[in-house]
């Protein structure tokens, strides 16, 4: 298995907090990748990086920023959940290939 | 832009007998096409990949996929259906930035 945490792996929250999601890699992967899974939509993409520092947005990026200080570590940050962002957040990460390897989710519910 | 389109989003087959979930694409370019298998309360795992190589392609766990350019399908088979088939299936498209562009899913159910 591709090496990459997710955390946390659950959390609830209420709306108008921040949330910081993290994803950590050991595989020295150049792309990373945040999306989000919704039923009847199946995985969509929030942002992504190809370097430290270089980020571009997906297909649903309101609402949501990243950063990546790190080769190993990429965040996804909502600055003020609300509850259309309750979902399943994924992590995946990239290299030659254009395979993505996937972290285990991270289940946020905003109340 | 691109999309993929998953013909089913429910499939029930019985144990032993053959599965096929349908994947259509489109894409202005050469694609790369995958499959996905997600269990409940898991990630995503690789089953097989088409990057422009052999048009039929073998993933694991018996399952493999043909590429028709002409009719702009990835279909997914297998030839006889195991209870820990049970999943989600994801077709994805490789895009420009190396993202993937997912399918909506198909649910199959196995049945003994």
């Amino acid at each position: 298995d591709a090496g990459i945490t997710q955390s946390p792996r659950h959390k609830v929250t209420e709306t108008g907090t921040p949330v910081t999601l993290r994803c950590h890699q050991t595989e020295n992967h150049r792309y990373m990748y945040w999306y989000r899974q919704d039923p009847g939509h199946g995985l969509r993409l929030i942002h992504y990086s190809y370097g430290v520092k270089d980020t571009d947005k997906g297909e649903v990026s309101d609402g949501y920023s990243v950063s990546r200080s790190k080769t190993e570590d990429f965040l996804l940050t909502l600055e003020s959940a609300t509850s259309s962002q309750t979902s399943v957040y994924f992590c995946a990460i990239s290299e030659g290939s254009r395979e993505l390897f996937f972290g285990e989710g991270s289940r946020l519910t905003v109340l | 832009a691109q999309s993929v389109t998953q013909l089913d989003s429910h499939v029930s087959v019985s144990e032993g007998t053959p599965v096929l979930l349908r994947c259509n694409y489109s894409s202005s370019y050469s694609p790369s096409l995958f499959w996905y298998v997600q269990h409940p309360n898991k990630g995503l795992q690789l089953l097989l990949k088409y990057t422009s190589a052999a048009t039929l392609v073998k993933g694991i766990n018996g399952f493999e996929a043909e590429f028709k350019k002409s009719e702009t399908s990835f279909h997914l088979t297998k030839p006889s259906a195991h209870m820990s088939d049970a999943a989600e299936y994801f077709c994805a498209l490789s895009g420009s930035a190396r993202q993937l562009t997912f399918g909506s899913g198909t649910q199959l159910t196995v049945l003994p």
